[in-house]
C-alpha cells in the first residue's frame, strides 16, 4: 500500500539555521508533490508545488527537490525564523486521482 | 491567494445530534471540494471528495449514509454529521481547488460530542 514518511521527532534548530525536512514514499509515482503549513488548530497553508520532471523549486527562503528515483523531496527553510516554527506537511497527488495523500508532518522548532 | 472559510470554526453538540460544517471559496469556483479529519497529532485523512452536481466519492471505511455531503454550487459544500457520538469528535477541515492541482484549505472546525 502507499506510504508517505516524515519524521515524526521534532527538529529542533537555532534562528539563523537552515531547516530540512524530509518526506521518503514507497509504492506510489506521484505526479506531483505539495508542502503545505499547519499550526496548531488551523488548517494546512499551501507553500510550494513541485512536480515529476521538476528537480527544484524554490520560493524567498524555501526550497524544496524531488527525486523520483530515491523517491524523496527534501524542503529547505533558508535563514530560519521563531516564525517558521509549525508542522510542515507534504502531500502528493497524481493525476488521476485529484484527491492528495498527505504525510504525518514533522514539527519545526526554531529557537531564538 | 485563494481564500476558503469554513463555519462554524467550533461546535460542542449532544450525542445523537446532527451538526452540518459549511466550506466556501471565497474568491474562486471549486469545481472539487474535499472533506477530511484529523485527530489529534495525526494526518490528515480524506474523507470523500466531492464535486459540484454530483454525489460525494467516499473513501473506504467512511459512511455515506452518516456524513452526508452536499455540493450545490461550485463556492459550496456542506458536510453534515448525522446522529454525531462521541468517537466522531475530531477536526474537519475541507479544502478547494479549481483548475489546477494546488488544494486551498479552509481553517477547520473543530467538532466535540458529549
Amino acid at each position: 500500500s502507499q506510504k508517505i514518511e516524515q519524521n515524526s521527532e521534532a527538529l529542533n534548530i537555532q534562528e539563523g539555521k537552515t531547516a530540512t525536512l524530509t518526506c521518503n514514499y514507497t509504492n506510489y509515482s506521484p505526479a506531483y508533490l505539495q508542502w503545505y503549513r499547519q499550526d496548531p488548530g488551523r488548517g494546512p497553508v499551501f507553500l510550494l508545488l513541485i512536480r515529476e520532471n521538476e528537480k527544484e523549486k524554490r520560493k524567498e527562503r524555501l526550497k524544496v527537490t524531488f527525486d523520483t528515483t530515491l523517491k524523496q523531496s527534501l524542503f529547505h527553510i533558508t535563514a530560519s525564523q521563531p516564525a517558521d516554527s509549525a508542522t510542515y506537511l507534504c502531500a502528493l497527488g497524481d493525476t488521476g486521482r485529484r484527491a492528495l495523500t498527505f504525510g504525518s508532518g514533522t514539527r519545526l522548532q526554531v529557537q531564538p | 491567494g485563494a481564500v476558503v472559510s469554513q463555519h462554524p470554526s467550533r461546535v460542542i453538540c449532544k450525542s445523537g445530534t446532527s451538526v452540518k460544517i459549511e466550506c466556501r471559496s471565497l474568491d474562486f469556483q471549486a469545481t472539487t471540494m474535499f472533506w477530511y479529519r484529523q485527530f489529534p497529532k495525526q494526518s490528515l485523512m480524506l474523507m470523500a471528495t466531492s464535486n459540484e452536481g454530483s454525489k460525494a466519492t467516499y473513501e473506504q471505511g467512511v459512511e455515506k449514509d452518516k456524513f452526508l455531503i452536499n455540493h450545490a454550487s461550485l463556492t459550496l459544500s456542506t458536510l453534515t454529521v448525522t446522529s454525531a457520538h462521541p468517537e466522531d469528535s475530531s477536526f474537519y477541515i475541507c479544502s478547494a481547488r479549481s483548475a489546477g492541482e494546488t488544494q486551498y484549505f479552509g481553517p477547520g472546525t473543530r467538532l466535540l460530542v458529549l
